[in-house]
């Protein structure tokens, strides 16, 4: 079956760590996302990638990093800078980034991040 | 950027129909309006898009006003399932290329038995 996978579904940091978040899918997307979701909040955009080799940062970039070398990836490092990095992180993907402005996104199950 | 107005919350009764609005005031000629729908924990699930004329699929239809400045998600027949924040989305251009989607707080809808 073609989608979005993301693990793993918990994950926890101790003070100071580095972590990474994965996310891989077979759909064949061009473009690839990442969003923060705190309790009752929406999703803000973190940082996106139209294309390998390039991304841009979101709406809250600072503390995260991303690297995108194959199509099929895009994992995220949460980095000992975010120092509020408890919250739930969706990864998404959608087909392309230069055909239309019709594109729908599928989203990964997420990933629940917690601080020791 | 286009920016989106929903109500906090809903309450449906099982069997009837849902009605979500939407409002979107500032939506320029190109943008699509989208909605999804994310159940507890889990990642957004798409429902629906349009631009401007109405749209139906298996899961819901999308009723856009003529003015474009407003829409209404229906889910014909809500079940318990449907249980979930729903997401009213304008997609947002950024230099011509791909626009990302901004996502509000949504309204959360509560289907009753």
């Amino acid at each position: 079956d073609g989608g979005i996978t993301q693990s793993p579904k918990y994950l926890f940091r101790k003070e100071g760590q580095n972590v990474t978040l994965s996310c891989e899918q077979n759909l064949n997307h061009d473009a690839m996302y990442w969003y923060r979701q705190d309790p009752g909040q929406g999703l803000r955009l973190i940082y996106y990638s139209q294309i390998v080799n390039d991304f841009q940062k979101g709406d809250i970039a600072e503390g995260y990093s991303v690297s995108r070398e194959k199509k099929e990836s895009f994992p995220l490092t949460v980095t000992s800078a975010q120092k509020n990095p408890t919250a739930f992180y969706l990864c998404a993907s959608a087909l392309g980034s230069y055909r239309s402005l019709d594109e729908k996104l599928f989203f990964g199950s997420g990933t629940q991040l917690s601080v020791l | 950027d286009a920016k989106t107005t929903q109500p906090t919350s809903m309450d449906c009764a099982e069997g009837r129909a849902a009605n979500l609005p939407c409002n979107h005031s500032t939506i320029s000629g190109n943008e699509y309006v989208y909605w999804y729908r994310q159940i507890h924990s889990q990642g957004p699930q798409y429902i629906i898009h349009g631009l401007k004329n109405n749209e139906t699929n298996e899961m819901a239809s999308l009723i856009i006003t003529e003015d474009r400045k407003s829409s209404t998600l229906i889910l014909p027949h809500a079940t318990l399932r449907d249980t979930a924040v729903y997401y009213c989305i304008v997609r947002v251009n950024y230099g011509g290329s791909q626009g990302n989607l901004i996502f509000g707080k949504g309204t959360k809808l509560s289907v009753k038995p």
